[in-house]
């Protein structure tokens, strides 16, 4: 079965430094991923997504990702993190089964943030 | 356009009894899904509906259900409240679900079991 990995559970960054958070996913021929963020007792909200061609995908609020194959992996990247970045991220797959995408998505446990003045 | 609106925002329920969440798609969307977030499970999958029908089901028992009506809204309902219930319920949208269909969530209902 596909799954999503967060190696990390809680990352504390200085405003204004640089952000990565890792993403690891298992199977997929042509993985859908996906990166949300869910701010205190909110919803969650896309960042971006990655479906095919450029492995290097930009999203909202100055996030980018890149795909990389060899290495299953989608990482989500800021190069200066603002306080208002403090939230939870989630990292996602879309559910293959056989060649098809069921649309169901597939979570990983998420990464919390936390921005230190 | 207005986004995945869920209602109520908060419920609390004691054991035994029953619960309907109800979500309302981004106009034009025609399918919609459910999660569950708890603090240990995380997010996990509870079903899907698309012009009406249940499309795709999560591991979840019989006591979860759900419907979508001919507009697209869709409700969920929970029989036999219990404890473990308690969670925050997400409503995704999306155009059909499927291939390069990103879901768009509500901002969800706390249920609360005592």
């Amino acid at each position: 079965a596909q799954s999503v990995t967060q190696p990390d559970i809680h990352i504390t960054v200085s405003e204004g430094a640089s952000l990565e958070l890792r993403c690891n996913y298992s199977y997929g021929a042509t993985p859908y991923l996906f990166w949300y963020v869910q701010s205190p007792g909110q919803g969650l909200q896309l960042l971006l997504k990655y479906f095919s061609g450029d492995t290097l995908v930009q999203g909202i609020k100055g996030f980018e990702a890149e795909f990389k194959r060899s290495q299953s992996s989608f990482n989500l990247r800021k190069p200066s993190v603002h306080w208002s970045d403090a939230a939870e991220y989630f990292c996602a797959v879309g559910e293959e089964i056989g060649s098809s995408n069921t649309g169901k998505l597939i979570f990983g446990q998420g990464t919390t943030l936390q921005v230190k003045p | 356009k207005a986004g995945v609106t869920q209602t109520p925002r908060y419920l609390i329920k004691t054991r035994g009894q029953q619960v309907t969440l109800s979500c309302s798609p981004i106009s034009g969307h025609r399918s919609v899904s459910w999660y569950q977030q708890t603090p240990g499970q995380g997010l996990q999958f509870l079903f899907e509906y698309f012009s009406e029908t249940q499309r795709n089901k999560g591991n979840f028992p019989g006591r979860f259900s759900g419907r979508q009506f001919s507009n697209s809204r869709s409700e969920m309902n929970v029989s036999t409240l219990e404890l473990g219930d308690s969670a925050l319920y997400l409503c995704a949208s999306s155009l059909a679900g499927r291939d390069h269909n990103e879901q768009f969530f509500g901002p969800g209902t706390r249920l609360t079991v005592l």
